[in-house]
């Protein structure tokens, strides 16, 4: 049983590279979500996905793009990465959305030097 | 500005006593509320959640407080057993998509 899948669960980049974090969830969920970690800080709602085909902002979007690709998979993109960008990224699931339980992957963490 | 506080980074107890997590939120308009529970190089899972009408919730060794005139609520694990030690993250919603997350305590149980 798989659940939240995320790809890579490590990356270095350099300033000004592009990259792209890969989710998948086997849940059959509608929405899906992109948070990340750094310390003193907790988990900040980068974009979510409410249904397949849509997307909105949450807390800190600068900096990202997202795409709902279909009803499994969200992947998140830096298209310019900095150095502000290093954190431990978080994707999320949920067959409600916002007030219920988020089924998390492991987390991909990125290094932008 | 962070809506969610959990004030304490780090908290110590011995395997059997009580573990007390606290968190604090501003906005009113929160009406759930979620613990999540994280092992190292693992993603959060849900712990209990409570929403705003009620004042308390169960679960086994797990109980939720929520004090909505002090917009604050604590987690409380009785007896606390050593595999119980990770980090704590206290989360609420407003609205649909909208979780705001604590920062974390580190909760040590010492066997």
């Amino acid at each position: 049983n798989a659940g939240v899948t995320q790809t890579p669960k490590f990356q270095v980049l350099k300033t000004g590279q592009s990259m792209t974090l890969q989710c998948a969830q086997d849940m059959n969920h509608n929405s899906m979500y992109w948070y990340r970690q750094d310390p003193g800080m907790g988990l900040r709602l980068i974009y979510y996905s409410a249904s397949e085909g849509t997307t909105d902002k949450g807390e800190v979007p600068n900096g990202y793009n997202v795409s709902r690709l279909n009803k499994r998979e969200f992947s998140l993109r830096l298209e310019s990465a900095a150095p502000s960008q290093t954190s431990v990224y978080f994707c999320a699931s949920s067959p409600q959305g916002g007030t219920g339980e988020l089924f998390f992957g492991e987390g991909s963490r990125l290094t932008v030097l | 500005d962070q809506q969610v506080k959990q004030n304490s980074p780090s908290l110590s107890v011995q395997e059997g006593r009580i573990s007390i997590l606290n968190c604090d939120y501003t906005n009113s308009m929160f009406d759930y509320f979620l613990w999540y529970k994280k092992y190292p190089a693992e993603g959060p899972t849900f712990l209990i959640s409570i929403s705003s009408i009620k004042d308390k919730n169960e679960d086994g060794r797990f109980t939720v407080f929520l004090n909505k005139s002090a917009k604050h609520l604590s987690l409380h694990i009785v007896p606390s057993q050593p595999g119980d030690s990770a980090v704590y993250f206290c989360a609420a919603s407003a609205s649909v998509n909208d979780m705001r997350f604590g920062a974390g305590t580190r909760l040590t149980v010492k066997p």
